[in-house]
Order: C-alpha cells, then sequence, then structure tokens
C-alpha cells in the first residue's frame, strides 16, 4: 500500500523542548517538502530536498532543521528556537522536483 | 502584492449548486497550475493539474486557465456535501525553477444538503 505516512498525528511540545516529526514516504520519490499551515494561510515551504544527502531551506527554514540520509525518509525537527511552533505540518514528495507533489496526512503541533 | 492570491470564503451553496474557486497569480512565469482539495484535518489531495491556457475537465471538475490575464479558476458542478473543503491553488514556475509551489490561502466550501 503505497503512500507517505506521517507521525505523530498530534505532538506536544513544552517550552525549550527540540520535537522530531517523522515523514516516511513508499512511492520511491526523489523529492521530498515540508509544509507549515498557520489557519487562514495557505502552506508554507520551510525545507526541501530532491535527492538523498541533500537538502535546501525554503521560505520560512528558521528554528526547523531537516535531514535526509534514506530516501525515503525525510524527518523535521522544531528546535526551541521556533518561537511560534503551534501549527500544522505537512510533508509532500514527488518523483522529480519539477513534478506533482503529494501530501501526508499531516502532524499537528501544539505547545504546552 | 503576495504572488497568488485567493479569496478565504467562507463560500456556502446549497447542494447541486455550480461552484466557482478563483485565484490570481503576479508573475507570468509561473507555467504549472494545481488545485488540491483539503478535508478538514488531513492533508491535501490533489485535484486537477495543468500546464496550459484553456479548460481540463475531469468528472464534476473542471480546471481553466488564462493565462494573459493570470487567473485561473475551478468549476465544480452538481456540487455535493461532499465536497465541503478547503480549496487551495498552487502553482509552480518554469523549468529553471526548484519544484517549489505557490499556494493561494485556500477557500473554505461548505455544501448544504
Amino acid at each position: 500500500d503505497g503512500g507517505i505516512t506521517q507521525s505523530p498525528k498530534y505532538l506536544f511540545r513544552k517550552e525549550g523542548q527540540n520535537v522530531t516529526l517523522s515523514c516516511e514516504q513508499n512511492l520511491n520519490h526523489d523529492a521530498m517538502y515540508w509544509y507549515r499551515q498557520d489557519p487562514g494561510q495557505g502552506l508554507r515551504l520551510i525545507y526541501y530536498s530532491q535527492i538523498v544527502n541533500d537538502f535546501q531551506k525554503g521560505d520560512i527554514a528558521e528554528g526547523y532543521s531537516v535531514s535526509r540520509e534514506k530516501k525515503e525518509s525525510f524527518p523535521l525537527t522544531v528546535t526551541s528556537a521556533q518561537k511560534n511552533p503551534t501549527a500544522f505540518y505537512l510533508c509532500a514528495s514527488s518523483p522529480g522536483s519539477q513534478e506533482t507533489q503529494y501530501f501526508g496526512p499531516g502532524t499537528r503541533l501544539l505547545v504546552l | 502584492q503576495k504572488e497568488v492570491e485567493q479569496d478565504p470564503g467562507p463560500l456556502s451553496v446549497p447542494e447541486g449548486a455550480i461552484v466557482s474557486l478563483n485565484c490570481t497569480y503576479s508573475n507570468s512565469a509561473f507555467q504549472y497550475f494545481m488545485w488540491y482539495r483539503q478535508y478538514s484535518r488531513k492533508g491535501p489531495e490533489l485535484l486537477m493539474y495543468t500546464y496550459s491556457s484553456g479548460n481540463k475537465e475531469d468528472g464534476r471538475f473542471t480546471a481553466q486557465v488564462d493565462k494573459s490575464s493570470k487567473y485561473i479558476s475551478l468549476f465544480i458542478r452538481d456540487s455535493q456535501p461532499s465536497d465541503s473543503a478547503t480549496y487551495l491553488c498552487a502553482i509552480r514556475g518554469g523549468s529553471s525553477n526548484t519544484g517549489k509551489l505557490i499556494f493561494g490561502q485556500g477557500t473554505t466550501l461548505q455544501v448544504k444538503p
């Protein structure tokens, strides 16, 4: 059953804590993306990776970090430097960077 | 000026109505146009994808692109309560682009039985 999975579905962060959101895909896609969605706003790009072991900052990378050690995995860490982390986080992948992006189910991050 | 503008709604229509959702964009270099549907608390799913001016149909859905006016639309015929969702337009540049999508704010649609 091919697709993109994100975990957990809900995540709670305490002040000063780093948290990591998981994104896995079994579609054999080269490119992967992380977006943030806030109420009343469109999706904003945090980081993207066009190939394994390479990634680039998107429009709102400050306070976030990523890694791409495996083709199928692109975890996102929300660091303590991100002062307003409450949002819905969406991972996407595409066969190549110029092709259609498909989204995972999302992770909702809340601050305690 | 935002690169992509979309009326956030909300838009409420009776079942069976024709729905028109619209986006405008500012950069004439944009070449690829997508519509995503997002149900509450779910990830967006791709509805329509087009790269040329004109109309593209898929069942009850028609995507329209007018590059001269920098205007894209999604029409939903015979709307159903199951169409109630947020609709996001997304636009991408040409071949030199990294593949980054630029999204509109999304329009929330409610179809009442």
